[in-house]
């Protein structure tokens, strides 16, 4: 059964910090790892979907890495904003989807 | 604008009345699915649909019933609510689903159900 863990579980960082946020997983026979932003009491917003053939993907500050061999995924947020304060999950699919935890993530004014 | 609607968002009931938790979307997506997320427990999947009149079973189906008659449409049905229901709520589709492979997620914004 594919774990997922995310860790820290929760980080503050001062404005202009880069963000490094951590997923491994157990079984590295996947297919695509998600990350995903949740807001207190909002849904789920996908931020970057990493193809198992990929080894990273960008979006303007956002770049996620994928290291199947060892099973990891990081997440780096550049230049953090108070705005991107949220929770961040990340989620592999191997015929199904699994779920970490999240990180929550605070950013200081 | 693309989206998945959940309805309703907030919903308090007591234990026993059927209840029904409706999700569109608008996205001509073929695969539709419902998590639960809890304190801890983080999300889980209830059922899945990957096409018109073809749902299957996710992590956590006892309780929970579904149909999917509609491509849009894929409500959520408890029909006999107990306190250990009371969670969050969100519907999910994608268009690529292949033999497994959900593709990228599209979230609704919740619906927030409490059992008493």
């Amino acid at each position: 059964k594919q774990e997922v863990t995310q860790i820290p579980a929760a980080l503050s960082v001062p404005e202009g910090e880069n963000l490094v946020l951590n997923c491994s997983f157990t079984d590295s026979a996947i297919y695509n790892l998600q990350w995903f932003r949740q807001d207190p009491g909002k849904g789920l917003t996908s931020l970057l979907l990493i193809q198992s053939s990929q080894r990273e993907q960008t979006s303007g500050r956002l770049n996620a890495s994928l290291d199947k061999s060892s099973g990891r995924s990081t997440l780096y947020i550049a230049a953090s904003q108070p705005g991107d304060s949220a929770t961040y999950l990340c989620a592999v699919n191997d015929y199904k989807l699994s779920f970490g935890a999240g990180t929550t993530v605070t950013v200081r004014a | 604008e693309a989206q998945v609607t959940q309805n309703p968002r907030y919903l308090i009931t007591v234990t026993g009345k059927k209840l029904t938790v409706t999700c569109s979307q608008n996205m001509n997506h073929e695969y539709m699915s419902w998590y639960r997320q809890d304190p801890g427990l983080g999300l889980r999947q209830i059922y899945y649909s990957m096409n018109v009149e073809v749902t299957d079973k996710g992590d956590v189906p006892e309780g929970y019933k579904v149909s999917r008659k509609e491509k849009r449409n894929f409500p959520l049905i408890l029909e006999s609510p107990s306190p250990n229901q009371t969670s969050l709520y969100f519907c999910a589709s994608s268009s690529n689903y292949r033999g497994g492979d959900t593709g990228e997620l599209f979230f609704g914004e919740g619906s927030r159900l409490t059992v008493l």
